[in-house]
């Protein structure tokens, strides 16, 4: 079965500077998509970036990045320039291209101090 | 075009007694989730609707879950007999693609609170 596991429970950052969450996960598959979701506390679960595992290139998304390590099994996120409305809940996701299941991590709590 | 909506925002209610919960996907989405989020845990995945084919019902956690959707568009959970166990935000998600292998775009969710 496939498991994605978050390591860090919560993060902080300083405005303006750029902080990175961790994300592995174990699959067997080859045909699989990673996503990060943020998670405000209005609790709408909000795309941030999307990766297929089939493209090397890593996705970007404005201040939005992913570093994806297929053979790690690693797809960390970096947020560049933090806001404060970047303060909120991620996860990390893994869609199975055989069962169409997201398969979340228990997320990262991020806090953006002024 | 508008997201994924769900009603009711919030619900309150007795140990035993049956709920509702809706979800309208976004128009011209052939694929319908629902998920659980109990306090302080990650996301679950109940159910999965895929175009006109028998939903996947393999994460719901017991015989007291059901869901339809109906036309291909609406779907309804329903819980049965509710225990506090069943205390949690549920989620519904749709996605465009008939085979659901894309982007789930969330709703803002259903926080279920059972006495």
């Amino acid at each position: 079965a496939q498991t994605v596991t978050q390591s860090q429970p919560e993060m902080s950052v300083q405005e303006a500077e750029t902080v990175t969450l961790s994300c592995t996960y174990d699959t067997s598959e080859s045909d699989y998509y990673l996503f990060w979701y943020k998670q405000p506390p209005s609790r709408q679960m909000i795309l941030v970036i999307r990766q297929e595992a089939y493209k090397q290139q890593n996705a970007t998304e404005n201040r939005f990045s992913v570093n994806f390590q297929k053979a790690a099994k690693s797809f960390s996120l970096k947020i560049s320039d933090s806001q404060l409305g970047d303060a909120a809940m991620y996860f990390c996701a893994y869609l199975s291209g055989a069962t169409n299941k997201l398969i979340f991590g228990t997320g990262t709590l991020l806090a953006v101090q002024p | 075009g508008a997201g994924v909506s769900q009603s009711p925002s919030n619900k309150v209610t007795e140990k035993g007694k049956d709920v509702e919960l809706r979800c309208d996907p976004i128009s011209g989405h052939t694929a319908l989730y629902w998920y659980r989020q109990s306090l302080g845990q990650g996301l679950e995945f109940l159910i999965y609707f895929q175009g006109n084919s028998a939903p996947d019902k393999s994460g719901l956690p017991s015989d007291r879950f059901s869901a339809e959707r109906t036309g291909g568009s609406v779907s309804t959970l329903t819980i049965q007999r509710t225990q506090q166990e069943d205390s949690a935000v549920y989620l519904c998600a749709s996605s465009p693609r008939w085979d659901g292998t894309d982007t789930q775009y969330f709703g803002p969710g259903t926080r279920l609170t059972v006495l």
